[in-house]
């Protein structure tokens, strides 16, 4: 069954401090995976995308790192800001002519200053 | 901002009613996709639109339909509303089919 796990299911920091977000998968055929940011009641926002060649990839103070033999696949946010307050989406892309999107639960990340 | 616009933005309806949710695609993109995402919950996939086709569908029941128009914009339909059909309901563009999807703000349906 392709799933996508993510892990904590919600964590909170102070500003200022870094995070690192967990993602497992068991998706195939795998095409890529990409991390989306979403605000509450708003739509997700992709932030990176790794193929499978790809180990890492970094936006800002976003990066992302991605274990293609594991299946793991993380984000580490640097120096968090409160607008860095968000839930965290790992998104894998099954190959195919529907480029059809599994979705993890996200991870709901609280900034406080 | 991404190009993709949803209405309405909220909506109340009742049990067993019907509902039209709309979304119009971003500029030059032909295939659209819709999602159920309940409160606390990863979006799941309902189905996909490409060229005015349905090209994919998830595990939903018959009564969610789905229509694309010649401008690619799209509509999702839901009968006979149930209460656990409360859900955020989010619409993805992409060019060409199987790249990069870009969301839409949502519309929050609440059943009651």
């Amino acid at each position: 069954k392709n799933q996508v796990e993510q892990s904590p299911q919600s964590l909170i920091i102070l500003e200022g401090k870094n995070c690192t977000l967990q993602c497992n998968y068991t998706v195939s055929p795998f095409s890529n995976l990409r991390w989306y940011k979403q605000d509450t009641g708003r739509g997700p926002v992709s932030l990176t995308i790794m193929t499978f060649s790809e180990n890492t990839k970094s936006n800002g103070r976003y990066t992302a790192t991605l274990d293609a033999d594991t299946k793991q696949s993380s984000l580490h946010i640097t120096a968090s800001q409160l607008s860095d307050s968000a839930s965290y989406i790992c998104v894998v892309t099954l190959s195919g002519n529907t480029g059809k999107l599994i979705f993890g639960q996200g991870t709901t990340l609280q900034v406080k200053p | 901002e991404t190009g993709v616009t949803q209405s309405p933005t909220h909506l109340i309806k009742t049990r067993g009613q019907q509902v039209t949710l709309r979304c119009s695609s971003q500029s030059g993109h032909n295939t659209v996709s819709w999602y159920q995402q309940a409160l606390g919950q990863g979006p799941q996939f309902i189905f996909q639109y490409y060229r005015e086709e349905e090209n994919g569908r998830g595990n939903f029941p018959p009564r969610f339909s789905g229509l694309q128009f010649p401008n690619y914009s799209s509509e999702l339909n839901v009968n006979a509303l149930e209460l656990d059909d409360s859900a955020l309901y989010l619409c993805a563009s992409s060019f060409p089919v199987g790249d990069e999807q870009f969301f839409g703000p949502g519309t929050r349906l609440t059943v009651l």
